[in-house]
């Protein structure tokens, strides 16, 4: 069974410009979750998806912004880039529904964004 | 609002040797509490996770976690560590609200 895949591995923007990052789940999955892992800080919750919704994002600002396809595969935006927006980004996959808080998380690869 | 936190950024310990890494959460429910692994080189992946029930959980690798409510605590141990336990491990937090928060991690050299 395929796991969860990102693209690109590694992206390289300059400030000010914008960047997609995009995600499939694991088939099956509706949930998708994106993160940052930023050094030294852990993974920052972005966002959650499921079945096409947004249902829950973390304390980052609106340039930061997605969505879900009806495939449930993901893209995760990122405007008007900052130098402290490098970071490697993760997504995740569960199965989803009501039973999402207790569903493990299965992770992708991540990509890794550097803002020059 | 709910945190992680894990005290240890780095931890050396030598092949054989015991091994426990802290977590500590602040919600006042019981929460539902994970830890992760990442092999360097590798994805993130579940070690382990505790709901409900017998506050001792096992989980892969001989990895267990023992919930201390009292405590708010989740610590991570393993009797005898291997080389191959070299990675980063974070604690992870959900108390329902459909967002889990991670602590900052702790990484984990072990020496042959």
């Amino acid at each position: 069974e395929a796991g969860v895949t990102q693209s690109p591995t590694h992206l390289i923007k300059t400030r000010g410009q914008q960047a997609t990052l995009r995600c499939s789940p694991i088939s099956g999955h509706t949930s998708v979750y994106w993160y940052q892992q930023a050094l030294g800080l852990g993974l920052q919750f972005l966002l959650w998806y499921d079945e096409g919704e947004e249902r829950n994002r973390g304390n980052f600002p609106p340039r930061f912004s997605g969505r879900q396809f009806p495939n449930y595969s993901s893209e995760l935006n990122v405007n008007a880039l900052e130098l402290e927006d490098s970071a490697l980004y993760l997504c995740a996959s569960s199965l989803g529904g009501t039973a999402t808080p207790q569903e493990t998380q299965y992770f992708g690869p991540g990509t890794r964004l550097l803002v020059l | 609002a709910q945190s992680v936190t894990q005290p240890d950024i780095h931890i050396t310990v030598s092949e054989g040797a015991s091994l426990e890494l802290r977590c500590n959460y602040s919600y006042g429910a019981t929460p539902y509490l994970f830890w992760y692994v990442q092999y360097p080189g590798q994805h993130l992946q579940l070690l382990l996770k505790y709901f409900s029930g017998d506050p001792l959980v096992k989980g892969i690798k001989g990895f267990e976690a023992e919930f201390i409510k009292s405590k708010f605590s989740f610590n991570l141990r393993k009797p005898s560590v291997q080389w191959s336990d070299t990675a980063e491990y974070f604690c992870a937090v959900n108390a329902g609200g459909f967002k889990t928060i991670f602590g900052a991690g702790t990484r984990l050299f072990v020496k042959a």
